[in-house]
């Protein structure tokens, strides 16, 4: 019965290949996020949607597009994956008018 | 620009001891803040949070203290246990409802039996 989950939990991959990450919560929450760990550690933000709509998009390369099928589920397509892509990838959901954020496990992205 | 920082890295505090993490912030519009904690290999979890116009909040072991005039938080775990070992993230939220959370780059506590 896990929350928020994500897969691949790990995701080994070559320079140049597109690949996909899936999320879904099982929370009834509306809003769901995509963040990126760095190997700083540095937690930020990528993406929000609320209801299936985009409402934060930060400074993102447009190589990745953010995907939700339904309320329950955003999917993370990455382009033409760079060496720079490696990192944790999270996902989260969270109730309305809440700030706080329920986090998927992450999956792990290496880029050779 | 990391707009919530988390000066030290790491921390070890004997077991039974206050394990005291700290945080700053920049933004003066913050109102809201989170702290998570991580342990390997899965996602942050919700700990604790304050609204800005409270300057403590407790929840069992843990307290959390705002500064607002500071832009500072810290939160205190009293009596540690070593389960307590893990990364701590502080976060910020300018807006209820903004869903836009800053975090900090997390702090390693380590609780030694």
């Amino acid at each position: 019965d896990t929350a928020v989950s994500q897969t691949p939990k790990y995701l080994v991959t070559q320079m140049g290949n597109d690949k996909s990450i899936k999320c879904e919560q099982n929370l009834g929450h509306d809003t769901m996020y995509w963040y990126k760990q760095d190997s700083k550690k540095f937690l930020k933000i990528m993406f929000s949607y609320n209801n299936k709509e985009l409402i934060i998009n930060e400074t993102v390369p447009n190589r990745f597009s953010p995907k939700s099928p339904d309320k329950a589920h955003l999917n993370l397509h990455i382009n033409s994956l760079e060496l720079g892509d490696s990192a944790v990838y999270f996902c989260a959901s969270s109730p309305p008018l809440q700030e706080t954020q329920y986090f998927g496990p992450g999956t792990r992205l290496l880029v050779l | 620009d990391q707009q919530v920082k988390q000066n030290s890295p790491s921390l070890s505090v004997q077991e039974g001891r206050i394990s005291i993490l700290n945080c700053d912030y920049t933004n003066s519009m913050f109102d809201y803040f989170l702290w998570y904690k991580k342990y390997p290999a899965e996602g942050p979890t919700f700990l604790i949070s304050i609204s800005s116009i409270k300057d403590k909040n407790e929840d069992g072991r843990f307290t959390v203290f705002l500064n607002k005039s500071a832009k500072h938080l810290s939160l205190h775990i009293v009596p540690s246990q070593p389960g307590d070992s893990a990364v701590y993230f502080c976060a910020a939220s300018a807006l209820i409802g903004a869903n836009n959370l800053f975090f900090g780059t997390g702090t390693r506590l380590t609780v030694i039996p």
